[in-house]
């Protein structure tokens, strides 16, 4: 069983773009999560996905958003990049009937 | 809200030697509580977690954990460390709804060296 793909593995950005970064969770998990991952904030949630409807989100400015689509693939936009959104953004899957959340392994986005 | 606090930001233990990581938690309710690992450049791998039932969960590599209500804490345990076990720690804390609907809230992590 495939896990949770993350893509791209790393990005290099310039201050003022926009970003997608994409999430393919492991078959069957409806449930879709992004983390930001800095060295001085930590992880910190950024929102859920469940069935293509937002369940909740973290405390991130509006430039950050995501959608989810039929087949559970998640993506999160970024919009006019700063300096400090560079990170390590993680995505977990998670089934329905387990609360354990799979990671993929991270996309790694460095703005400029 | 919801924090976890993981006090020891680096921890240096000989290989062969016993292992304790500290992790304290404060939440509403009773929370589900996980230990996760991460290597360089990598994602986060669950080492175990506890939903209810023995204080005392069983991870994987050998991994064990102590849920103790009264000082909301869940130490991560080893009883010898191998170099392969160097790596960052995280404890996070999540729901109890179990329905994913609050993101996980993790702890800062503890940097764990492994010395020959």
């Amino acid at each position: 069983k495939a896990g949770v793909t993350q893509t791209p593995r790393y990005l290099i950005k310039t201050r003022g773009q926009q970003v997608t970064l994409s999430c393919s969770p492991i078959s069957g998990h409806r449930s879709v999560s992004w983390y930001q991952q800095t060295p001085g904030q930590g992880l910190q949630f950024l929102f859920e996905y469940f069935s293509e409807t937002q369940r909740n989100k973290g405390n991130f400015p509006g430039r950050f958003s995501g959608r989810q689509f039929s087949n559970s693939r998640s993506e999160m936009n970024v919009s006019t990049l700063e300096l400090g959104d560079s990170a390590l953004y993680l995505c977990a899957s998670k089934s329905q009937t387990n609360t354990e959340a799979f990671f993929g392994q991270g996309t790694r986005l460095t703005v400029v | 809200a919801q924090s976890v606090t993981q006090p020891d930001i680096h921890i240096t233990v000989s290989e062969g030697a016993s292992l304790e990581l500290r992790c304290n938690y404060s939440y509403g309710a009773t929370p589900y509580l996980f230990w996760y690992v991460q290597s360089p450049g990598q994602g986060l791998q669950l080492l175990l977690k506890y939903f209810s039932g023995d204080t005392l969960v069983q991870g994987i590599k050998g991994f064990e954990a102590e849920f103790k209500r009264s000082q909301s804490s869940f130490n991560l345990r080893k009883p010898s460390v191998h170099w392969s076990d160097a790596a960052e720690y995280f404890c996070a804390v999540g729901p109890i709804s179990g329905g994913g609907a609050d993101g996980l809230t993790f702890g800062k992590g503890t940097h764990l060296i492994i010395q020959p």
